[in-house]
């Protein structure tokens, strides 16, 4: 079955270490994005890939930073200066968007960090 | 910016019954709403899309409808389940992206 595996599942994090989160898809989209949700609050959008080696910040890229080196895998590190990392990570993908369509993101079951 | 309300109070009914969410925006009309399912520590899951220039758009006990002069958006589950007690989640598109709302979570009584 097609989808997206994120991983690890939890992730524990000690103060001033960097921490990669793992996304794989087998979809063939084209785009893909990391989103971050805290308690009560929406998705909020940390960065998006919409082709290979091409990606752009979203509304809150400051601390975090990603690579997109092949179609199916857009890991996303999680960087010491990121201060508030304590989240639940979301990665999604979708074909990709145009002003003329607008497809539905196909999101991985997540990975939550947390701070030892 | 362009923003995007849910109500915010979790709601609560009784099995059988009609669920009705809310999903407000500001500035300018979105050309498409996109409404999600999330369950506890899963990620959010596709339901329906709706244009701006549909008024309702169904998919089995689900209704979407979209109002461009209240701007709003309603999702309303009819003869509801135990089975769909999950957080709700609204969605518009702007800028090649999605802009969330913080999602309305919904129990069902048997």
């Amino acid at each position: 079955d097609g989808g997206i595996t994120q991983s690890p599942k939890y992730l524990f994090r000690k103060e001033g270490q960097n921490v990669t989160l793992s996304c794989e898809q087998n979809l063939n989209h084209d785009a893909m994005y990391w989103y971050r949700q805290d308690p009560g609050q929406g998705l909020r959008l940390i960065y998006y890939s919409q082709i290979v080696n091409d990606f752009q910040k979203g509304d809150i890229a400051e601390g975090y930073s990603v690579s997109r080196e092949k179609k199916e895998s857009f890991p996303l590190t999680v960087t010491s200066a990121q201060k508030n990392p304590t989240a639940f990570y979301l990665c999604a993908s979708s074909a990709r968007d145009n002003f003329v369509s607008n497809q539905p993101q196909h999101f991985g079951d997540g990975t939550r960090l947390s701070i030892l | 910016s362009q923003k995007i309300e849910q109500n915010s109070e979790a709601l609560n009914i009784q099995e059988g019954k009609t669920a009705t969410l809310t999903c407000n925006y500001t500035n300018y009309s979105p050309a498409y709403l996109q409404w999600y399912r999330q369950d506890p520590g899963r990620g959010p899951v596709f339901l329906l899309l709706i244009r701006e220039n549909e008024k309702e758009k169904r998919k089995e006990r689900l209704k979407v409808t979209f109002d461009t002069t209240l701007k709003q958006s309603l999702f309303h589950i009819t003869a509801s389940q135990p089975a769909d007690s999950a957080t709700y989640l609204c969605a518009r598109f702007n800028d090649y992206k999605l802009s969330f709302g913080a999602g309305t979570t919904v129990t069902v009584r048997a």
